[in-house]
Order: structure tokens, then C-alpha cells, then sequence
């Protein structure tokens, strides 16, 4: 079965630098999807960023970027210019693309939750 | 609005009762999927359908049970033989098909057993 790692339970960054949070997983699969999603304290989980596993180039959306080392099974993301609405519990997330009955079943890390320090 | 609403925000359950919770979509999207959030663990899939009238157990789904009678509703019953009932729970609706496609996410419901 696919794992997901997190290794870091909370991190802090001061307002307006550059942060980048790891993730780790584990699979023997050739092809799937991985996300980031964020939960801020209202608990309203938000989609980030994904990439697809067979796109070598790394997603980007606007300050979020990805750094995704295939060989390593390695997809950390790197938030520059940090604000503070950035302060929230962010999470890896891996889908495979066997779905059963087509549903999208996600495997998800344990989380990082990130302070923005004014 | 196209969204995903789940009621109630909070509830409080009595050891031994059963206790719904409420999931509805109007994304007109397919599928839909429970999870369970504990302190300091990541999402843990309980449930999902893909069609009315389907579902199929995910990683956690002992001492809970789900229907999908409209492809608009998905209700979580979490019954007393779950031993551990507190945590935040969370519904989900995608498309099906789109290996890609997005997850949204309601707000959430925080069971709480008293």
C-alpha cells in the first residue's frame, strides 16, 4: 500500500521569506497524482497545488511551487514570499491512478503545521 | 454558490447512541468520500460512493455506516460499536474519471462524545 511522510510537525517561517515543507511516499507505481492541500483554522481543507508523476516540469501556482524528485519519491513544497494567511496545516496527498469504480482515493501525510511570524 | 455543506458544525453524542452526519454536494459531482482528521494523524478515508446506491469501505470503516440514496447526499452514521467516535470528520466530492481532478472539501463536523 502507498504511504505518505511528513517529517516535519511544525514549521515557522518569518513573513515575506521563503519556506519549503517535505514529503515523502512510498510506491511502486509508475504513474500518479500528488497534491498539497492547506487547512487554515477554519478547517476548510483548499487544494494548493498537484502535479502529475509523468510531468517532469514542477507545478507552480503563483507563490506555491513544488520541487518533485521522481526517482527519490520525494515532493516538497516551497512557499516564497510568505504571508500570513499562509499559516495553516498543509498536506501531501497521493492518488494512484487504479481507481476502483472511478473514484479518486487519496493517501494522505500526517501533516505540517506552518506559523507565519510576524 | 456550488458547494459542499455538512451539518451539523458541532454535535455531541451520549456513549452508546448513534449519531448521523449530514454531506450535501450540489457540484454534480459523482463521488463522494468520508474522512476522519485525529490530532497530529493526516485524513483517513472511512467511505465513498461513486453512484448512488454504491459505496465501498475505505481504510476506517468499522462502527460506521453510509448510504447514498441521492447522488446530491452522502450521510456518515457513526454507530455505537465505534470505540473511539471524537474527531473531526470530513465529506468530499470529485468527479470520477479525471485521475487528476480535484477534491473539494466541506467544512467539516466535530463529533464530540460526552
Amino acid at each position: 500500500a502507498q504511504t505518505v511522510t511528513q517529517s516535519q510537525p511544525e514549521m515557522s517561517v518569518q513573513e515575506a521569506e521563503t519556506v519549503t515543507l517535505s514529503c515523502t511516499y512510498d510506491t511502486s507505481e509508475s504513474d500518479y497524482y500528488l497534491f498539497w492541500y492547506k487547512q487554515p483554522p477554519s478547517r476548510q481543507m483548499i487544494l494548493v497545488i498537484r502535479q502529475e508523476a509523468y510531468k517532469q516540469q514542477n507545478a507552480t501556482e503563483n507563490r506555491f511551487s513544488v520541487n518533485f524528485q521522481k526517482a527519490a519519491k520525494s515532493f516538497s513544497l516551497k512557499i516564497s514570499d510568505s504571508q500570513l494567511g499562509d499559516a495553516a496545516m498543509y498536506f501531501c496527498a497521493y492518488r494512484s491512478p487504479e481507481t476502483i469504480q472511478g473514484a479518486q482515493k487519496l493517501v494522505f501525510g500526517q501533516g505540517t503545521r506552518l506559523t507565519i511570524n510576524p | 454558490d456550488g458547494g459542499i455543506t455538512q451539518s451539523p458544525k458541532y454535535l455531541f453524542r451520549k456513549e452508546g447512541q448513534n449519531v448521523t452526519l449530514s454531506c450535501e454536494q450540489n457540484l454534480n459531482h459523482d463521488a463522494m468520500y468520508w474522512y476522519r482528521q485525529d490530532p497530529g494523524q493526516g485524513l483517513r478515508l472511512i467511505y465513498y460512493s461513486q453512484i448512488v446506491n454504491d459505496f465501498q469501505k475505505g481504510d476506517i470503516a468499522e462502527g460506521y455506516s453510509v448510504s447514498r440514496e441521492k447522488k446530491e447526499s452522502f450521510p456518515l452514521t457513526v454507530t455505537s460499536a465505534q470505540k473511539n467516535p471524537t474527531a473531526f470528520y470530513l465529506c468530499a466530492s470529485s468527479m470520477v474519471g479525471l485521475a487528476g481532478d480535484e477534491q473539494f472539501f466541506g467544512p467539516g463536523t466535530r463529533l464530540t462524545v460526552l
